[in-house]
């Protein structure tokens, strides 16, 4: 049982580039999220999905797509880098979806600079 | 905006201390939160909770309070300790698929 794994924990990209951030978890989790963190902030919300086939806007979203083709895993993809989403990602999940907080799982982050 | 936000960023206080940490949010139909210690370079880890139907709820060490009438909720850590310095967060939870975070307060442990 792996949890919540992120990859790459670090990333550099040129203004213009795209990548995609990977998320997976492997406790058959229904609800899956992508939140971007910057400096001296909170997490804020970029998508979040609550099964597979299912994804929905967050609160920042722009600049970013998701898809969620398997329970297991919810990329989130960057079309085209800017110097603004330079940020640290979190991925999380859950069972049965925010309302119980213990179950809430969350990876360790990818640092993202975009120069 | 956001909906939910701290009063203070940073906050010092001395080992064996007690530590007090608020927060207040607009969404008055929310009616659950969670309190997030993070530390540097990890992501959030879950603290404690509470849901609208209660005022108060412990734990070991820390008790979450909750005022619906002023909107504001606060993390008390007793007798902290170095491993407590750490930046804390409170979460609204808006529907089951939302977590809206507050700026997050750092709190310091001296010595």
């Amino acid at each position: 049982n792996a949890g919540v794994t992120q990859t790459p924990k670090f990333q550099v990209l040129k203004t213009g580039q795209s990548m995609t951030l990977q998320c997976a978890q492997d406790m058959n989790h229904e609800y899956m999220s992508w939140y971007r963190q910057d400096p001296g902030m909170g997490l804020r919300l970029i998508h979040y999905s609550v099964g597979a086939g299912i994804t929905d806007q967050g609160e920042v979203p722009n600049g970013y797509n998701v898809s969620r083709s398997t329970t297991e895993d919810f990329p989130l993809r960057l079309l085209s880098a800017a110097p603004s989403q330079t940020s640290v990602y979190f991925c999380a999940s859950s069972y049965s979806g925010y309302r119980s907080g213990n179950t809430i799982y969350f990876g360790e982050g990818s640092w993202l600079t975009v120069v | 905006g956001e909906s939910v936000g701290l009063h203070l960023p940073t906050l010092s206080v001395q080992e064996g201390d007690n530590s007090i940490i608020n927060c207040a949010y607009s969404n008055s139909a929310s009616d659950y939160f969670i309190w997030y210690k993070q530390e540097s370079g990890k992501g959030p880890q879950f603290i404690i909770d509470i849901r609208s139907n209660m005022d108060k709820r412990q734990g070991q060490r820390v008790t979450v309070l909750l005022n619906k009438t002023v909107k504001h909720l606060s993390l008390q850590i007793a007798a902290t300790q170095p491993g407590d310095s750490a930046v804390y967060f409170c979460a609204e939870c808006q529907g089951a698929q939302k977590l809206v975070f507050g700026q997050g307060t750092r709190l310091t442990i001296n010595p």
